[in-house]
């Protein structure tokens, strides 16, 4: 059974920096897809970025990136220049491979930006 | 215009009634999911339908139903609304149901059971 665990619950930033988050995982697939997904304050959640495990290359979406470390089953989300609009929820996310089935959530992580 | 719509987005219900949520999805999308989240829970599964007629319990089925009759319609139905069934539902679709098709999610349903 998939699992994902974000430990981080909170984070505060000031604006214009870097912030990293955490999120480890569980399968035992060896082929899988990790998403992180953001929950703004009224309640919209909404796709940022992906990674597959089969792929080497860390992905980049505008200013999200990920940091994959696959022997330590780890995909973290680096959001770099924030902005106060960058304060949300962020959720990590996966799904195994092998058969049809929706993502399991991590519990999120609460990024506050601050000017 | 690319979305998934949920109604109605905010419900209150006394225990023991009927609840109908509704979800519809613009995209020709395949997969269809019902989500709760709750503080501390996170996102659940309640229901996964991968087509018309075509469902499947997730991780938190019990007390809830779903019907798919279209492939860009996807109902939950609560029989008998429990006062520990006051959530946020969430209605989310996919290309596809495996590999790495993301989530396209509705804007959510605040139901309260009282």
């Amino acid at each position: 059974a998939q699992k994902v665990t974000q430990t981080q619950t909170s984070i505060s930033v000031m604006e214009k920096t870097t912030v990293t988050m955490d999120c480890v995982y569980e399968t035992q697939d060896s082929s899988y897809f990790l998403f992180w997904y953001k929950q703004t304050a009224s309640g919209e959640i909404v796709f940022l970025i992906r990674q597959d495990s089969y792929k080497k290359e860390n992905a980049t979406v505008g200013h999200y990136s990920l940091n994959f470390q696959k022997p330590k089953s780890s995909i973290g989300l680096i959001i770099t220049a924030t902005q106060i609009e960058d304060s949300a929820v962020y959720f990590c996310a996966m799904r195994e491979n092998n058969y049809a089935q929706g993502l399991t959530f991590g519990l999120g992580t609460r990024v506050s930006v601050f000017p | 215009d690319m979305k998934v719509t949920q109604m109605p987005r905010y419900l209150i219900k006394r225990m023991g009634e009927n609840v109908l949520l509704e979800c519809g999805q613009d995209m020709s999308h395949e997969t269809m999911y019902w989500y709760r989240q709750d503080p501390g829970l996170g996102l659940q599964l309640i229901y996964i339908s991968y087509d018309v007629d075509s469902n499947s319990e997730g991780d938190i089925p019990k007390g809830y139903r779903v019907s798919r009759k279209k492939r860009e319609h996807f109902s939950l139905i609560l029989d008998s609304a429990k006062t520990n069934q006051t959530s946020v539902y969430f209605c989310a679709s996919s290309l596809s149901g495996t590999g790495n098709s993301d989530y396209t999610f509705g804007s959510g349903t605040r139901l309260l059971v009282i």
